[in-house]
């Protein structure tokens, strides 16, 4: 069975401050793990994938994510929150590149100026 | 090269009636995945369709009924509306079989909602 939890359903930054988005998977298979970004009445834009190749994973508008398997953790973060950065993001796991994905319950991202 | 189109893109619907949304695939794609996405809640896997055939499911009951069409587009029937039916349904294409890396492309959603 596969699971991800994502710690915090609210984060608030000021604008040019560090994100970190929790995640945590739990996986009896070795993990695909991704991140989605979803604006207000959108659907679901891919951030980054985990693929069991690099364990640090880079992907668009600045953000990365690092594979920890001694932590089953799989955080988001961007150096620097733009206004632009507001939205809902989600943490998915699947058994297989596509393969069904299950989802957290996201972590709603509020950038302060 | 095209993205994952929905349509409708918002629906009202009374308890107890019938619905189907579409879905046309992105071009090149021959998989379609279907997921609810109640308010305030992560996405819920429905189906997926891999060359017409239904090809795994998640905890919905036989109500929640699908089709893949040869051109790879995607329907998805509702019977007998709940209101806990209320939700954003997303429909998600990817490319089988040939070691793709690049996962599932997602359409902007169908905003369902029953009354």
């Amino acid at each position: 069975a596969q699971s991800v939890t994502q710690l915090g359903s609210h984060v608030s930054v000021s604008e040019g401050a560090l994100v970190l988005l929790r995640c945590n998977y739990s996986s009896s298979v070795p993990p695909y793990l991704f991140w989605y970004v979803q604006y207000p009445n959108q659907g679901l834009q891919l951030l980054l994938k985990y693929t069991s190749a690099a364990t640090l994973v880079k992907g668009i508008n600045g953000f990365e994510a690092e594979f920890k398997k001694s932590e089953t953790s799989f955080h988001l973060t961007k150096p620097s929150a733009h206004m632009s950065d507001a939205a809902e993001y989600f943490c998915a796991v699947s058994g297989g590149i596509t393969d069904k994905l299950i989802f957290g319950t996201g972590t709603r991202l509020q950038v302060f100026p | 090269e095209t993205g994952v189109t929905q349509s409708p893109t918002h629906l009202i619907k009374t308890r107890g009636q019938q619905v189907t949304l579409r879905c046309s695939s992105q071009s090149g794609h021959n998989t379609v995945s279907w997921y609810q996405q109640a308010l305030g809640q992560g996405p819920q896997f429905i189906f997926q369709y891999y060359r017409e055939e239904e090809n795994g499911r998640g905890n919905f009951p036989p109500r929640f009924s699908g089709l893949q069409f040869p051109n790879y587009s995607s329907e998805l029937n509702v019977n007998a509306l709940e209101l806990d039916d209320s939700a954003l349904y997303l429909c998600a294409s990817s490319l089988a079989g040939t070691g793709d890396i690049y996962g599932y492309t997602f359409g902007s959603g169908t905003r369902l909602t029953v009354v």
